[in-house]
């Protein structure tokens, strides 16, 4: 089983459109989650951290559900520059950073 | 400094090549991982190392050989690869502390071609 499962998308999306990725995590003992962002042959890039109790970060919200093991984040007003892959990541106490499949994500003008 | 730096960006090498790829980070994270990534995949863990030391290896074959000589570098020492080991190594950095929502940092990575 993988330690993170994600919404394969693609999403293709207009301009000022809501979008909202989802993942799950098989590890009930991990300790931290992020949302990555990766554009086309570049490295991943921290996007947000997810808080228990959720948090926001301009058109960005993150939302963590432990005991569902979920995590989302939600893009509102989607603007050209979002366009690029989403990746949830989960750390575990090992320290290790497990990755899911990523969302590919296009914002069509 | 938040970088990590990767040389080189990018490597062709033959089966029978013995090459080394460098990571290089002086932001005092005392944790270092290498990952490895397809097209089209995720980033895959390979190894991580804790104060230098190696504590986790994801069953990475031993044509691949990581080395961490002091807290800001790491070594992937390759040998005999496969033309199936192309990919673009990516090289990541984070704190070991307590706290946990410390996210880790990445370098630009190398992209490996075996021919």
């Amino acid at each position: 089983r993988k330690e993170v499962e994600q919404d394969p998308g693609p999403f293709n999306v207009p301009e000022g459109a809501t979008v909202a990725f989802n993942c799950t995590y098989s590890n009930s003992a991990s300790q931290s989650f992020f949302w990555y962002r990766q554009d086309c042959r570049k490295e991943p890039k921290l996007l947000m951290s997810v808080y228990s109790s959720g948090n926001e970060d301009g058109r960005f919200t993150a939302q963590l559900n432990r005991a569902s093991q979920y995590i989302s984040l939600l893009i509102r007003d989607s603007k050209l520059s979002d366009s690029a892959t989403y990746l949830c990541v989960v750390r575990n106490t090992g320290n290790q950073f497990y990755f899911g499949t990523g969302t590919s994500l296009t914002v069509i003008p | 400094d938040t970088e990590v730096t990767q040389t080189p960006k990018h490597l062709v090498m033959g089966m029978t090549n013995k090459k080394s790829l460098k990571c290089e980070q002086h932001m005092g994270h005392r944790a270092m991982y290498w990952y490895k990534q397809k097209a089209k995949k995720p980033p895959e863990l390979m190894f991580v190392y804790s104060y230098e030391k190696l504590s986790i290896n994801e069953s990475v074959p031993s044509r691949f050989s990581p080395e961490c000589p002091n807290s800001s570098l790491l070594n992937l020492h390759l040998h005999a690869l496969q033309p199936e080991d192309s990919a673009l190594y990516l090289c990541a950095s984070s704190p070991w502390t307590g706290k946990m929502d410390t996210e880790a940092f990445f370098g630009q990575g190398t992209r490996l071609t075996v021919v």
